[in-house]
């Protein structure tokens, strides 16, 4: 069974610029989150959708971080414009509807310069 | 909103030490999992606790649910190199809820 596929693996951009992250969950995870962990932390949860709607956004900086899984399966996560405190890794989960066992991809790491 | 604290933050060990770290929380959770990190990748779950009191094993790797819900603990026997690496727990109230993650012990063992 193929795992989560995150895309790009790394990503330097420089401030006020835009970035987009895509995510592939696991064929047939309704649940999907969207993380930032910073150097030395544990992962944040910024959203998580269940099938194409928003069930947490509440740590989500709408003024500048977006997403979307339009149809329930695969998701982007977009920044504009980026800022220095955004260099993180953004991993992406899935899990499968009423399930409690997350799986990663690999993640993005983001450099913001 | 809900908190978990992560400890110890590191350790330093000798290959073939035994290792404990715990994982508190400040509400209750229904549903607890360990995750390893290596470097430049994510998190990989290790084991899964369904029910407060159980204790369940993954190899040399035994993790508890505490009787309160509101702990757990992973303990690691007779380490090797190849456990190095950033070790977290994260709760889940139910299946709907977020999934929360503690801070992250960071595991370095010597040979």
């Amino acid at each position: 069974e193929a795992g989560v596929a995150q895309s790009p693996r790394y990503k330097i951009i420089e401030k006020r610029q835009s970035v987009a992250f895509w995510c592939n969950p696991i064929s047939g995870h309704a649940t999907l989150y969207w993380y930032q962990q910073i150097l030395g932390q544990g992962p944040k949860l910024l959203i998580q959708f269940q099938n194409n709607g928003v069930v947490d956004d509440s740590q989500l900086p709408k003024d500048r971080f977006s997403a979307e899984r339009l149809k329930g399966v695969d998701s982007t996560l977009k920044i504009q414009p980026a800022k220095l405190e955004d260099s993180a890794v953004y991993l992406c989960a899935s899990r499968i509807s009423g399930g409690t066992e997350a799986f990663f991809g690999q993640g993005t790491r983001l450099t913001v310069v | 909103g809900q908190q978990l604290n992560q400890s110890p933050q590191s350790m330093f060990i000798q290959e073939g030490e035994d290792v404990s770290m715990n994982c508190t929380s400040s509400s209750i959770f229904n549903t607890w999992l360990w995750y390893k990190q290596d470097p430049g990748e994510g998190p990989v779950l290790l084991i899964a606790l369904y029910k407060a009191g159980e204790l369940t094993s993954n190899g040399r790797l035994t993790a508890q649910f505490g009787i309160t819900r509101k702990d757990s603990f992973l303990n690691i026997s007779a380490s090797i190199p190849s456990d190095v690496g950033i070790y977290f727990c994260a709760g889940l109230f139910d299946s709907g809820s977020r999934l929360t993650f503690g801070e992250g012990t960071q595991l370095t063992v010597n040979p």
